[in-house]
């Protein structure tokens, strides 16, 4: 089994609507992280969690909101959902420095 | 303002062609500097670490190495299976994020 897992993988959804994405991991590690990567801008942070009690924004917030439920799960959610939010979501844990990324949810805001 | 360049955006090479790819950054005070692969519609795998100016780190076919400046992923004899994006990180020490380059998509043809 997988160590980091995404639900969904791949979504379609229509502006406007509020949309969950779901992370969770089997690694024990206390650091998680949401990223999006889009085509000729790499991976951009948009929140990271070093324990449950613990959430930081990162370099592009706006628009998106987590939940960090247990030492396992991370949720990034999207209150109301616009197009420019199609993108490639990863979730990613660390234990020391270097992160472990899931497989991706593909999201498209139509 | 930590930043991370790399070039060439794509490379394409022969099997058995050796070649090496570039990582540019500049970071006030570097913890760390990350290689990834990534294979399409999957996410980033992770690589190698360098910490310091002068260390290098091998894993089959693929060296890298860093300087103050620059990194490099050293691809010797590449083969097919070895085509993927390659992305570069860099971790400061003021901060807990990484920051990614925009990637080398590197194909290799038999």
């Amino acid at each position: 089994d997988a160590d980091v897992t995404q639900t969904p993988r791949n979504r379609i959804t229509k502006t406007g609507k509020r949309i969950m994405l779901e992370c969770s991991q089997t690694k024990g590690h206390d650091r998680m992280y949401w990223y999006r990567q889009d085509p000729g801008l790499g991976l951009r942070l948009i929140y990271y969690s070093f324990d449950v009690k613990d959430i930081n924004k990162g370099e592009i917030s706006d628009g998106y909101s987590v939940s960090r439920q247990a030492q396992a799960k991370f949720s990034l959610s999207l209150e109301s959902a616009i197009p420019n939010q199609t993108a490639l979501y990863f979730c990613a844990t660390s234990e020391g420095f270097e992160q472990y990324f899931g497989p991706g949810t593909r999201l498209t805001v139509t | 303002e930590d930043q991370v360049t790399q070039s060439p955006e794509a490379l394409r090479l022969q099997e058995g062609e050796s070649s090496s790819l570039n990582c540019s950054y500049t970071v006030s005070g570097l913890r760390g500097l990350f290689w990834y692969r990534q294979d399409p519609g999957k996410g980033p795998e992770f690589l190698f670490t360098l910490y310091s100016a002068g260390e290098e780190k091998e894993k089959e076919r693929l060296k890298a190495t860093l300087t103050k400046k620059e990194s490099f992923l050293h691809i010797t004899a590449p083969k097919p299976e070895d085509s993927a994006t390659y992305l570069c990180a860099v971790q400061g020490y003021n901060t807990d994020k990484l920051i990614f380059g925009t990637g080398t998509r590197l194909q290799v043809f038999p």
